[in-house]
């Protein structure tokens, strides 16, 4: 069974700040996701990425690490409004099940 | 307004009594699928379906039941509700064909007495 682990924090930054969220997967993952989860709320996607490298949208920049089983995500500018739970998806290539970790708490102080 | 609605949204119920959790999508998505969320646990899928009639296991399936009748609704059932299912329970969709992107619907806090 697919192991997703996520450091659960909680993870505090300064505003303005860089910060940066990670993930290990145990098994071979085609496409990784990050979700964002406020308290009480539901998981919003955030990004997706399917291929190795660096992905960016806005202050977002996603990298996948597929040889190492190793995905994660860098928040620029970091704002209080970022503050939440951060959860990393990873669904595995000829399979439809995806596999959530723990989630990491993010908080960013003004 | 494309969205996954879910109902009820609260309910407390007594053991054993049959309940069902009703989830609905109009984006026309092909893969949708029911997660429950524990503190410390995280999110664990319970169901999903790929297609109408399609329906497959997740990791915490026991106790459930779920039927995909039309491509817009994904009912899960619990047959004889236990304590230990109480839970926030999340129904979710995505187009398929290789576009995983999931879209949640709000949530549905169960507890069972």
């Amino acid at each position: 069974q697919k192991e997703v682990e996520q450091n659960s924090g909680p993870l505090s930054v300064p505003e303005g700040a860089i910060a940066s969220l990670n993930c290990t997967y145990s098994d071979r993952g085609s496409q990784s996701f990050w979700y964002r989860q406020y308290s009480g709320k539901s998981p919003e996607l955030i990004m997706s990425i399917y291929s190795n490298g660096d992905k960016e949208d806005g202050r977002f920049t996603a990298q996948l690490n597929k040889a190492s089983q190793y995905v994660s995500l860098l928040i620029r500018d970091s704002q209080p409004s970022d503050s939440a739970t951060y959860l990393c998806a990873v669904k595995e290539g000829g399979y439809q099940k995806v596999t959530f970790g723990t989630g990491t708490k993010l908080q960013v102080i003004p | 307004e494309a969205q996954v609605t879910q109902n009820p949204r609260y309910l407390i119920t007594v053991t054993g009594k049959k309940l069902t959790v009703t989830c609905s999508q109009n984006m026309n998505h092909e893969y949708m699928s029911w997660y429950r969320q524990d503190p410390g646990l995280g999110l664990r899928q319970i169901y999903y379906s790929m297609n109408v009639e399609v329906t497959d296991k997740g990791d915490v399936p026991e106790g459930y039941k779920v039927s995909r009748k039309e491509k817009r609704n994904f009912p899960l059932i619990l047959e004889s509700p236990s304590p230990n299912q109480t839970s926030l329970y999340f129904c979710a969709s995505s187009l398929g064909q290789g576009y995983n992107e999931q879209f949640f619907g709000p949530g549905t806090r169960l507890t069972v007495l």
